[in-house]
């Protein structure tokens, strides 16, 4: 199986701030790399796909770029409801595998 | 709009078995292939299974192969998940997922699968 590592695992921001959080893939994935938000008592919902589309309905504060291995998620500005925890997904190869996730708090 | 509603989550003892359900609408269901979500308590996300649009192929985390079964009726807009021999480490919220280009596009509100004597 493809194994994916996030980093960090949490971090502590304040509003305004530009947050980046990384994502390892223990072998290439091409840009099969999408990335989720999860509330707390919420289902996980799709923010970023095929490693830099954004989903439809996402604010254009969130982005994503990389290929081959290394992937990013950036927020730019980051807003009071954007305080979730991040996962990134490999969709490359069966089965599909999920980073541990980054939980951003607030500072 | 795109439903998902799962159900037959519970509380079940070790070794016992419990089916999950989950029906579909908003979609044309027997065109997507459809997948089997779960988060332990307080943890991450990890697959489950999953089941081609027609049903010809399914797919097993290593964890549950040979105690879980994935299903499908297209006729009914239903997905299953058929667990036997239940273990406490299966114990999770169970998300019903529908599966577009290789993204997890849409999410049911889950259901809880307790497993304790």
């Amino acid at each position: 199986d493809i194994q994916m590592t996030q980093s960090p695992s949490s971090l502590s921001a304040s509003v305004g701030d530009r947050v980046t959080i990384t994502c390892r893939a223990s072998q290439t994935i091409s840009s099969y790399l999408n990335w989720y938000q999860q509330k707390p008592g919420e289902a996980p919902k799709v923010l970023i796909y095929s490693a830099s589309s954004l989903q439809s309905g996402v604010p254009s504060r969130f982005s994503g770029s990389g290929s081959g291995t290394d992937f990013t998620l950036t927020i730019n500005s980051l807003q009071p409801e954007d305080f979730a925890t991040y996962y990134c997904q490999q969709t490359n190869g069966n089965p599909y595998t999920f980073g541990q996730g980054t939980k951003v708090e607030i500072e | 709009e795109v439903h998902l509603v799962e159900s037959g989550g519970g509380l079940v003892q070790p070794g016992g078995s419990l089916r999950l359900s989950c029906s579909a609408s908003g979609f044309t269901f027997s065109t997507y292939a459809m997948h089997w979500v779960r988060q332990a308590p307080g943890k991450g996300l990890e697959f489950v299974s999953a089941i081609t649009n027609d049903g010809g192929m399914t797919y097993y985390a290593d964890s549950v192969k040979g105690r879980f079964t994935i299903s499908r009726d297209n006729s009914k807009n239903t997905l299953f998940l058929q667990m036997s021999s239940l273990k406490s480490e299966d114990t999770a919220m169970y998300y019903c997922v529908k599966e577009r280009t290789s993204c997890y596009i849409s999410w049911g509100q889950g259901t809880l699968v307790t497993v304790s004597s």
